[in-house]
């Protein structure tokens, strides 16, 4: 079974400086991967994802993830991170459809980001 | 607009009483999901449907009910048998590919007391 270890539960930085989130994973077939963010009492909103192709992948607010399948990572990274990025992060894994299970997607623990002005 | 509703936003119950909580959606998708969140423990899968009439436990089924009667809907049951049911409650549809990303619900908060 697949699982997603996200190593910070709380990330504090301040305005306009960088930060990554870190997300490691396990699974020993190919995945693909996400990253959601949430904000206070809301539902989760997908930031970017990774299925195939180029490594790297952005969203449209400025963060970025890089999948590295050697070390099993999918960090996430801004290099100027603002006020209203103040928010709780999750990474998530899902397994290729194989005909049993589903699309489910199992989660990380999440890692709150706190932008201090 | 195309989404996922749920509702009530808010939800208080006294203890032994089964609640429960709707989610509805019109983004015409064929799976449906149920999680659980807890400060610190991330998202817990409780149920799953992949089509109509049908639904497969998740980690934390127990204490829990579902149906999926149309495709638009599946609403989840707490039961008297949960033993911690205050939490936040996520609902998530997806269509049925494997580059299909779960689009989440607003949740619901469920404080039982």
């Amino acid at each position: 079974a697949q699982s997603v270890t996200q190593l910070d539960s709380q990330v504090p930085v301040f305005e306009e400086a960088p930060v990554e989130l870190r997300c490691n994973y396990s699974s020993s077939v190919s995945v693909y991967l996400f990253w959601y963010v949430q904000y206070p009492n809301q539902g989760l909103q997908l930031l970017l994802k990774y299925l195939s192709g180029s490594t790297l992948v952005e969203s449209i607010n400025g963060f970025e993830a890089e999948f590295n399948k050697s070390q099993t990572s999918f960090h996430l990274r801004k290099p100027s991170v603002h006020i209203s990025d103040t928010a709780e992060y999750f990474c998530a894994v899902r397994l290729p459809y194989s005909g049993a299970g589903s699309y489910q997607l199992t989660f990380g623990k999440g890692t709150k980001l706190s932008v201090i002005p | 607009d195309g989404g996922i509703t749920q509702s009530p936003k808010y939800l208080f119950r006294k203890e032994g009483q089964n609640v429960t909580l709707s989610c509805e959606q019109n983004l015409n998708h064929d799976a449906m999901y149920w999680y659980r969140q807890d400060p610190g423990q991330g998202l817990r899968l409780i149920y799953y449907s992949q089509i109509v009439n049908d639904f497969q436990k998740g980690d934390i089924a127990e204490g829990y009910s579902v149906s999926r009667e149309k495709k638009e809907s599946f609403p989840l049951t707490v039961t008297s048998a949960q033993k911690n049911p205050t939490a936040f409650y996520l609902c998530a549809t997806s269509s049925r590919t494997d580059n299909s990303p779960l689009h989440f619900g607003n949740g619901t908060r469920l404080t039982v007391t």
